[in-house]
């Protein structure tokens, strides 16, 4: 079946824009996860939902960062007021459940601010 | 803290010679234990996972890792590497304290494949 999808592939935007990026996870995959990527960087813990459970937002780098879950499936991490730090690779990833540690991930946004 | 320490950042190999990558974690518990690639341009696929039992896994493409708890060591391995293996390698360890799955990974090892 189809794997998890992320839009737009690669964002380039102006430093103080505000940006959305978009999530789409595996059909029926309960939990969701949002990552970030820096150049030369292991992957940074952003937010993870949990079906109708308040989301765990502790990775969140700052208050410029939030993100939504709609229906339980698709997701949206907005970055308002960017600045030149935040441009990395954001990955979305997706699980069956919170028992399967098994995470499928989505192929990123590359988030560029200049 | 829970930590993943991948010494190597760069690996280069020739093909068909055999590869290791190292991994070491910190973690208070028996941890869950990943090894992700991830190709250029691509997302993170899953090559292997150890949860519980034999501590050798076999995952995808031919590679294995053996953990070992001695040594808080899960190491990647394959005994011929292939041009197609050329990519980055990510350990990663997934805490389970209140069902929570939260994955915290490595910082990378790419690997270069010589022909």
């Amino acid at each position: 079946g189809a794997g998890v999808s992320q839009s737009p592939s690669n964002k380039v935007t102006e430093k103080g824009k505000d940006v959305e990026l978009r999530c789409d996870p595996i059909s029926g995959h309960t939990a969701l996860y949002w990552y970030r990527q820096s150049l030369g960087q292991g992957l940074e813990f952003l937010i993870y939902f949990q079906g109708n459970s308040a989301p765990d937002k502790s990775g969140l780098p700052s208050d410029r960062f939030s993100a939504e879950r709609t229906g339980g499936s698709v997701s949206t991490l907005t970055i308002q007021r960017t600045q030149q730090e935040d441009s990395a690779v954001y990955l979305c990833a997706s699980s069956l459940d919170t028992a399967a540690y098994e995470q499928y991930f989505g192929p990123g946004t590359r988030l560029t601010v200049t | 803290a829970q930590s993943v320490t991948q010494p190597d950042i760069h690996i280069t190999v020739s093909e068909g010679a055999s590869l290791e990558l190292r991994c070491n974690y910190s973690y208070g518990a028996t941890p869950y234990l990943f090894w992700y690639v991830q190709s250029p341009g691509q997302g993170l696929q899953l090559l292997l996972k150890y949860f519980s039992g034999d501590t050798l896994v076999q995952g995808i493409k031919g590679f294995e890792a053996e953990f070992k708890r001695s040594q808080s060591s899960f190491n990647l391995r394959k005994p011929s590497v292939h041009w197609s293996d050329a990519a980055e390698y990510f350990c990663a360890v997934g805490p389970f304290s209140g069902g929570y799955n939260k994955l915290i990974f490595g910082a990378g090892t790419r690997l270069a494949v010589h022909p």
